[in-house]
């Protein structure tokens, strides 16, 4: 099945530096999914992007889907200890009565105070 | 609102023990997702239901796992008999069908910590 690969795996920042996560297919991906896991919690819906190099921000991130619909990037603008959790990607497969998200392996942000 | 709701939080449990894990969705949601958690593996979809009929069950790991949803309000996941290597975080999620072609996110429990030992 479609692999949706993330990286980096793990991201150790200093308070106040950006944060940019990828994630990338080998095929086209349908809509893509942000999801945050704070540690020991569950993931939570960040945001959907549909439309070929879409981009969309709330407050300090900023996300991209590619144009050609192959990647996409959350990028944190000035970090802060709040945002510490892992980052996942998913890819949304729809069709007919199929509903499901592929999860990419995620980014774990850790941030520095 | 509640969101999903799973139970029981955490479970340890001896391997071959039956073990079963609890979620109710968000009340009018028609899709229902269990999902398993794991250093290695990451999060993996095991099955899911829209309007309670399984649609998919290919992440199901072998037979000794199963999956119920009686009703529009309650799901289960079975394990008989557990090994350890069933350890991992469960997590069920539901979500709303909007319309052909829109997808709708994800809502997570808080998911079942699970120990075999």
């Amino acid at each position: 099945g479609q692999q949706v690969m993330q990286i980096p795996q793990y991201q150790h920042v200093q308070e106040g530096e950006d944060f940019t996560t990828y994630c990338n297919s080998s095929t086209t991906l349908s809509n893509i999914q942000w999801y945050k896991q704070r540690p020991g919690g569950h993931p939570v819906f960040l945001i959907q992007l549909v439309k070929s190099g879409e981009v969309k921000k709330q407050k300090r991130l900023t996300f991209q889907f590619g144009e050609a619909k192959k990647n996409s990037s959350l990028h944190i603008t000035a970090t802060q200890t709040t945002d510490v959790g892992t980052y996942f990607c998913a890819d949304v497969i729809s069709s007919g009565s199929a509903r499901q998200l592929t999860f990419g392996s995620g980014t774990q942000l850790t941030v520095l105070p | 609102d509640a969101g999903v709701i799973q139970s029981p939080r955490h479970e340890v449990t001896e391997m071959g023990q039956e073990v079963t894990l609890r979620c109710k969705p968000i009340s009018g949601h028609d899709y229902l997702f269990w999902y398993r958690q794991t250093m290695m593996r990451g999060l993996e979809l095991l099955i899911y239901f829209n309007n309670n009929v399984p649609i998919d069950d290919s992440g199901m790991p072998e037979d000794r796992f199963s999956a119920k949803m009686p009703n529009a309000s309650f799901s289960t996941l079975k394990i008989q008999p557990s090994e350890p290597r069933d350890s991992a975080v469960y997590f069920c999620a539901s979500s709303l069908f909007s319309g052909e072609g829109s997808n709708q996110p994800q809502h997570f429990g808080d998911g079942t910590r699970l120990s075999i030992l």
